[in-house]
Order: C-alpha cells, then sequence, then structure tokens
C-alpha cells in the first residue's frame, strides 16, 4: 500500500518564476492538506482540499494555490516566487470519516529560490 | 485553536525513558492532544492522540491529567533512531474531518549513546 508519494523530491528556481509540487494521496484517502515548513521551523498549514475545493486555507497570499484532482491527487502552485519561499514543502492526506488528527505526510518537496 | 508550548530542546542516553512535556492552558472541551515525530527531510509521523487520562501504544504512552492543561509524551528506552522533532498538537476532533494541523516549533530530542 503506497503511502503519500509527493514530485519532485528537489527543485530549484529562480526570483519571479512560478513552480508546480504535486501530491498523491495514501490509497482510501479523499482529503488533501499542504503545508510549507521553513528550516528550524514547525509546518505551516497552506490550504486543504477536499472533493476538489479549497476548503481551508491558512494566512498564505493567493500567490499560493492549488486543485484537487478526481483521483485525489493534488497540485500546489506558487507564483511569483520569492526568496522567502524557499522552504519543505509537504503534503498531507487523511479520510474525511477518519482520525481528524491522523494525516500521513509524504516526504515533502525541498524548493529554493534563488 | 489552544496554543501549545514545550521545551525546544532535550537530551537522553539510549535506554533511557525520556519525558516532553507539553502544556496547554486554553484547551477546550472538544480537543483532542496529539504527537507527532518528524526526522531530518522527512514529513511528520504520528504518534499517539488521546483525551484524557493514560494511552498506550506501541510506540509511546500519553499522560493527560484531570484538568486537561498539560500533557506528557512517555517514550521508553530510547534509542539513538528516536533522535528527531516531536511536536503536540492540540485541536477539535468534531470539525468533520476537515481540521488543519498547528504545529508549534517542536522538542528537539537528541539521544546520545
Amino acid at each position: 500500500d503506497a503511502g503519500v508519494t509527493q514530485s519532485p523530491t528537489h527543485l530549484i528556481k529562480t526570483r519571479g518564476q512560478q513552480v508546480t509540487l504535486r501530491c498523491s494521496p495514501k490509497s482510501g484517502h479523499d482529503t488533501v492538506s499542504w503545508y510549507q515548513q521553513a528550516l528550524g521551523q514547525g509546518p505551516q498549514f497552506i490550504f486543504q482540499y477536499y472533493e476538489e475545493e479549497e476548503r481551508q486555507r491558512g494566512n498564505f497570499p493567493d500567490r499560493f494555490s492549488g486543485h484537487q484532482f478526481p483521483n485525489y491527487s493534488s497540485e500546489l502552485n506558487v507564483n511569483a516566487l520569492l526568496l522567502g519561499d524557499s522552504a519543505l514543502y509537504l503534503c498531507a492526506s487523511s479520510f474525511v470519516g477518519g482520525s481528524t488528527y491522523e494525516q500521513y505526510f509524504g516526504p515533502g518537496t525541498r524548493l529554493t529560490v534563488t | 485553536l489552544a496554543k501549545t508550548t514545550q521545551p525546544i530542546s532535550m537530551d537522553s542516553y539510549e535506554g533511557q525513558e525520556v519525558n516532553i512535556t507539553c502544556s496547554h492552558n486554553n484547551i477546550a472541551t472538544n480537543d483532542y492532544i496529539t504527537w507527532y515525530q518528524q526526522f531530518p527531510s522527512q514529513g511528520p509521523r504520528f504518534i499517539i492522540q488521546g483525551y484524557k487520562t493514560k494511552v498506550t501504544n506501541e510506540v509511546a504512552s500519553l499522560f493527560i491529567p484531570a484538568d486537561r492543561k498539560s500533557s506528557t509524551l512517555s517514550l521508553p528506552r530510547v534509542s539513538l533512531s528516536d533522535t528527531a522533532v516531536y511536536y503536540c498538537l492540540v485541536g477539535d476532533m468534531l470539525s468533520g474531518g476537515y481540521n488543519k494541523l498547528i504545529f508549534g516549533a517542536g522538542t528537539r530530542l537528541a539521544v546520545h549513546p
């Protein structure tokens, strides 16, 4: 049973560019959440998708957008990259009918903005 | 959401029991207490969750006093592989599965030989 997978593993972009990160949830899960983790800090919630809609959003600007597909996979898009967007981006999946706080995280995508 | 406070770092030695305490003075009636573990360059991993008294699984125990204003994660006989960051989270379990996880800075546990 595959867990949460994310691609790519690492990414280097230049300031001002756009980036798309991808996530496939754990089998049987229908909800995908995205988190940003800066070095030395805890993950910060970006947004959550369920039934192909954004259900909740954290304190992140509109440059951060997402999408969920019918197969429950998800994308995170970041436009007009800033140096401060350099971080580990984590995807977590869960099942609406399951334990709210047992979310399964992927290994993350390390984004470096130069 | 209730704010949590936990030590920034802790040191231990192999074979010892480690107790990490988390304070959550503003915990609400519907809130559960959950702990996650994170290894370097990996995503956090769910360890244990509880509401009151004591919960034990194959990895850890969670002790919650009657007032629920704090909780203690207990790791028995730690090994070098337990070196990680441990996060205490407090939040509502009754919101239909849409909840977001609010992480603090966590406790960096270093286990020494």
